[in-house]
């Protein structure tokens, strides 16, 4: 199994341009999150997906979009990247269960600049 | 959401013991307290999560007492590896529906 995955690894992007953040999990959990973590700080919740075809918004959500393309995949998107957005983003997947209750698997991330 | 605070940072030497307290006073009854580690340009771990009592594992404990205000996660004779970023984390996201939020963590390094 290979987890959680995420591509790319590394992006650059000029203010103003658009892209998506890919994330895929062959765990077949049913949850999936996307965070994003500034240099020395915490991660915040940009939005999560508790399952198939329903997002909800998390702490930080303007300026991106997202998509639960099915049950596996879940894409992060950025319309018009500024500055501010310059940051690591990790996607997550959870399955509830009662030994794992709030066990998140995480992905390798993906650094974001924008210049 | 419960609200977590945990210390900053924390120093210590290869072989301690290392606690870190976390405080978390409006717990709610249906919440679970869980830790995660986060090393250097990698995602957050899970390491251990629990109710009440006392949980162990073969990373860690975790110590609640039994107003649940409270929880410490003990690191047995830490080694350099042990060096990270440590959150705790209070909730309940076993429907789902809401997720967790990750404070800003205790940072511990471990030198030899």
């Amino acid at each position: 199994n290979a987890g959680v995955t995420q591509t790319p690894k590394f992006q650059v992007l000029k203010t103003g341009q658009s892209m998506t953040l890919q994330c895929a999990q062959d765990m077949n959990h049913n949850s999936m999150y996307w965070y994003r973590q500034d240099p020395g700080m915490g991660l915040r919740l940009i939005y999560y997906s508790a399952s198939e075809g329903t997002t909800d918004k998390g702490e930080v959500p303007n300026g991106y979009n997202v998509s639960r393309l099915n049950k596996r995949e879940f894409s992060l998107r950025l319309e018009s990247a500024a500055p501010s957005q310059t940051s690591v983003y990790f996607c997550a997947s959870h399955h509830p269960g009662e030994r794992t209750y709030n066990e998140q698997f995480f992905g390798p991330g993906t650094r974001l600049t924008v210049l | 959401l419960a609200k977590t605070t945990q210390p900053i940072s924390m120093d210590s030497y290869e072989g301690q013991e290392v606690n870190i307290t976390c405080s978390h006073n409006n717990i709610a009854t249906n919440d679970y307290i869980t830790w995660y580690q986060q090393f250097p340009s990698q995602g957050p771990r899970f390491i251990i999560q629990g109710y009440k009592t006392k949980v162990t594992n073969e990373v860690a404990s975790l110590f609640i007492p039994a107003d649940r205000k409270s929880s410490t996660l003990s690191l047995p004779r830490v080694s350099l590896s042990d060096t990270a970023v440590y959150y705790c984390l209070v909730g309940d996201s076993n429907t789902g529906r809401r997720a967790l939020t990750f404070g800003s963590g205790t940072r511990l390094q471990v030198q030899p």
